[in-house]
């Protein structure tokens, strides 16, 4: 089956701009997440959607951060506008169902803010 | 404290070395993930354990429910094992969450 696509691979936009990624979670897969990874920590959470309703946005950046999932498939996260601590890898990960075994993840999206 | 801790942070071993990478957890879990990242951000699932020990290839990955703590062995080491190997705890009850490691930087030299 084909995994998680994501794009784009890196990113380098200056402070203030906008940016968008995108994620495209393996089919049938109804729980999607994005994490922000920054340089030398674990993946954390931004938002988490089933179908496409949100779980949970708890630690997303309200203020400058958006996300959707419109259709319940293909997803898109925001920033607007960006700041340089936003420099990090985005993750999207999906799996079958909420806290389902087998979570898949894709490659990332790498952003440099200058 | 961080939920979900590993040590060592940072390791490097020689081609051929059986290496240990340990994962400590605060939290209730439904299941425990383990994770390798190479360079370049993609994560890769190695495994997900709830109870015993799996292994599959080189890698063996164990788990202690009562002590709550996991490990990561590698046999017979090599350069490609060259990642960051990631713990991730995926938190019992109504809302679970996907609790992750800091992560271990391991580098095998030839």
């Amino acid at each position: 089956e084909a995994g998680v696509a994501q794009s784009p691979r890196y990113k380098i936009i200056e402070k203030r701009q906008s940016v968008a990624f995108w994620c495209n979670p393996i089919s049938g897969h109804a729980t999607l997440y994005w994490y922000q990874q920054i340089l030398g920590q674990g993946p954390k959470l931004l938002i988490q959607f089933q179908n496409n309703g949100v779980v949970d946005d708890s630690q997303l950046p309200k203020d400058r951060f958006s996300a959707e999932r419109l259709k319940g498939v293909d997803s898109t996260l925001k920033i607007q506008p960006a700041k340089l601590e936003d420099s990090a890898v985005y993750l999207c990960a999906s799996s079958l169902t909420t806290g389902a075994f087998g979570y898949t993840f894709g490659s990332g999206t790498r952003l440099t803010v200058v | 404290k961080n939920e979900v801790e590993q040590s060592p942070q940072n390791l490097t071993a020689q081609e051929g070395e059986f290496i240990t990478i340990n994962c400590s957890y605060s939290v209730g879990i439904s299941a425990l993930h383990w994770l390798q990242q190479h360079p370049g951000g993609g994560i890769v699932s190695l495994f997900m354990l709830s109870s015993g020990k799996k292994k599959h290839g080189r890698l063996i990955a164990t788990i202690n429910i009562q002590e709550k703590h996991s490990s990561l062995h590698i046999t017979a080491s090599h350069p490609r094992d060259s990642a960051v190997y990631i713990c991730a705890a995926l938190t019992q009850g109504g809302s679970e969450k996907l609790v992750f490691g800091k992560g271990m930087k391991l580098t095998v030299n030839p």
